[in-house]
């Protein structure tokens, strides 16, 4: 188990709330990222991280921000969700030299 | 930009025979990292093999392997002796040693293995 959690597992929200989804770690990982999975596409990356305050931007990463402020969290915020949002969301870590280990995915429903 | 390329989105297996998954990639870059990941329906990220560039052996996990040439920027998975539960999405994935790198993923191919 590589150490990795993502919160929450399924969500349904409404169009034009506000949805921040977690990724915490307990392996002192210094590469974060998030991406989602729609059918079609694979996994496109929304936002990443390498250290605490640092983070840049993915492919897909209008309408999406996210915050680093310790090693252990990386969250992902959706400022205004729309149906267009609606997707799976992993969330994974890794270091130099390694592979990447993923949490089990959130559910994200946008209605 | 680094960018990862599986052309086939699905292919299907005879079980016990052997299958090929293809996967290119373009960078720039001398120095990097080849995953091949699987995800079964259970939505879980499980990693099937990796590669170092600066490796020139292919490398081989079991019934797994890969064939990798860096010239061509290509990185196959070989599966022999197919098995019903390798029945998965299969990803290919890529990222480079320098500092602040992506992590670049494919758009996956769908290995259907008939019995």
């Amino acid at each position: 188990d590589a150490g990795i959690t993502q919160s929450p597992r399924h969500k349904v929200t409404e169009t034009g709330t506000p949805v921040t989804l977690r990724c915490h770690q307990t392996e002192n990982h210094r590469y974060m990222y998030w991406y989602r999975q729609d059918p079609g596409h694979g996994l496109r990356l929304i936002h990443y991280s390498y250290g605490v305050k640092d983070t840049d931007k993915g492919e897909v990463s209008d309408g999406y921000s996210v915050s680093r402020s310790k090693t252990e969290d990386f969250l992902l915020t959706l400022e205004s969700a729309t149906s267009s949002q609606t997707s799976v969301y992993f969330c994974a870590i890794r270091s130099q030299g390694t592979e990447a280990f993923f949490g089990q995915g959130t559910r994200l429903t946008v209605v | 930009a680094q960018t990862v390329t599986q052309s086939q989105p699905e292919m299907s297996v005879q079980e016990a025979e052997t299958v090929t998954l293809s996967c290119t990639y373009d960078t720039s870059e001398s120095d990097y990292y080849l995953f091949w990941y699987k995800q079964p329906p259970s939505r879980q990220m499980i990693l099937v093999i990796r590669q170092e560039a600066y490796k020139q052996q292919n490398a081989t996990e079991n019934r797994f392997s890969v064939n990798f040439q860096k010239a061509a920027k290509s990185f196959s998975l070989k599966i022999s002796d197919s098995q019903l539960g390798d029945a998965a999405m299969y990803f290919c994935a890529y990222y480079y040693t320098g500092a602040n790198s992506k992590l670049t993923f494919g758009k996956g191919i769908t290995l259907s293995v008939r019995p």
